[in-house]
């Protein structure tokens, strides 16, 4: 599976976007960029996926390079529920290989 | 609604006790995954299962073993618990590969502590 890079940690003014990079400049044709996110206390829950185009749900938009080498995470209002560790992951299907993630703090 | 529980939020074991973590899916998926998680490491895999009776090491099975004699149910088993067991153990599953994107669902987690 690809390895990825993201940030440790970053901070976010409530009700403002924030974008969540993400490196992976070793993925390969057949992998997808999935995004998950861990709430406090709680298992990871699914946000989003794709292969080569954007994507967009109703949690948030995933923007990805032409290159496939990086992918942003876009949360478009930060809300205080918002507040998790965001883990990005590149691989097939399954199983997930997760890293430490972006620690996602949003301030009032 | 998608539900993937776990037997217990918090267990207290001694070292040396055998303990058995349970997992139970009701989404009929063929996928089942067990994780530990510590700080600073993140999660890491264990154990999977793509079928009833199937399993395959994930990144650190030394130390546990696992059983799905059933599709809905995967257990983790700790022959004799140590204190480097102590930690969170999250259940996932996931649909049968091959079937388009699969998304993995987390159970709440175990917190086992090995006194």
């Amino acid at each position: 599976d690809a390895k990825t890079t993201q940030p440790n940690s970053m901070e976010s003014n409530e009700e403002e976007p924030v974008h969540l990079p993400c490196n992976h400049s070793t993925i390969s044709g057949t992998d997808y960029i999935h995004w998950y996110r861990q709430l406090p206390s709680q298992g990871p829950e699914y946000v989003i996926h794709g292969l080569t185009s954007n994507v967009n749900n109703r949690m948030a938009s995933l923007a990805i390079a032409e290159d496939r080498k990086s992918s942003t995470l876009i949360l478009h209002r930060a809300t205080l529920r918002d507040a998790a560790v965001y883990y990005c992951i590149v691989s097939g299907n399954t199983p997930l290989v997760f890293g430490k993630g972006t620690r996602l703090s949003v301030i009032a | 609604d998608v539900k993937v529980t776990q037997s217990s939020r918090y267990l207290v074991k001694r070292t040396g006790e055998k303990v058995f973590l349970e997992c139970v899916q009701d989404m009929d998926h063929e996928n089942m995954f067990w994780y530990r998680q510590d700080p600073g490491l993140g999660l890491r895999l264990i154990y999977f299962s793509y079928d009833v009776k199937m399993k395959e090491k994930g990144d650190i099975p030394e130390g546990y073993s696992v059983s799905r004699e059933k599709k809905e149910r995967f257990s983790l088993i700790l022959e004799s618990a140590s204190t480097n067991q102590t930690s969170m153990y999250l259940c996932a599953s996931s649909l049968e590969a091959g079937v388009g994107y699969n998304e993995q669902f987390f159970g709440p987690g175990t917190r086992l502590t090995v006194l």
